[in-house]
């Protein structure tokens, strides 16, 4: 079954408004999860770690206030992107890693559509 | 900083017949982790296989197989008897530290077809 669970699947929002995804560990606790976007066929890019109990590390060139990141415990991570615009569509994906078994596992991704 | 290079976007192979698909990296570290990930239409991302820099050995599962040059920073993925679920986007991503923590920085990705 799932390892790590998104939520929501997808969403189609206004322009402005803020949204926020769930990415949720079902298997095992996670210290670290990472969250990426992935613009329709291209690749995947790292935005930020997320780090449970302390601030996230944001990727350079990624808006810190724009795509708010909060751990609040070790099994979810919530990223909000805050006033959303048209060019902020895009997929979103996070991942999480085992680190007993030093396997990555991948959420399946959240649909964003800014109209 | 790390960087990581698919130079082939599409490519296209027959069924049961092989394919390898190219992957070059670029990083001053000695250790590290490389990982082939398949992305097919669903877009869930699946770990097709992983190589740890510091293994000489050459890491296979089953029909997946990779050419790994450390020394010349490539990292090929050769796909054997391929099948028509094989058909999806392959990305090669890179992995910093001698621990797989998972931040991993990705190729642009090659998209696979296979042709019955």
């Amino acid at each position: 079954g799932a390892v790590v669970s998104q939520h929501p699947s997808w969403v189609i929002c206004k322009s402005g408004t803020s949204v926020k995804i769930e990415c949720r560990s079902l298997d095992f606790q996670a210290t670290t999860m990472f969250w990426y976007r992935q613009f329709p066929k291209q690749s995947l890019m790292l935005m930020a770690t997320s780090n449970e109990g302390s601030k996230a590390t944001y990727e350079q060139g990624v808006e810190k206030d724009k795509f708010l990141i909060n751990h609040a415990s070790l099994t979810l991570s919530t990223l909000t992107v805050t006033s959303a615009h048209p060019e902020d569509s895009s997929f979103y994906i996070c991942s999480v890693t085992d680190r007993v078994q030093e396997t990555q596992y991948f959420g399946p991704g959240t649909r964003l559509l800014v109209l | 900083a790390q960087t990581v290079t698919q130079s082939q976007p599409e490519m296209s192979v027959q069924e049961a017949e092989t394919v390898t698909l190219s992957c070059t990296y670029d990083t001053s570290e000695s250790d590290y982790y490389l990982f082939w990930y398949k992305q097919p239409p669903s877009r869930q991302m699946i770990l097709v296989i992983r190589q740890e820099a510091y293994k000489q050995q050459n890491a296979t599962e089953n029909r997946f197989s990779v050419n790994f040059q450390k020394a010349a920073k490539s990292f090929s993925l050769k796909i054997s008897d391929s099948q028509l679920g094989d058909a999806a986007m392959y990305f090669c991503a890179y992995s910093p530290g001698s621990s797989n923590t998972g931040k991993l920085i990705f190729g642009q990705g090659t998209t696979l077809q296979v042709k019955p």
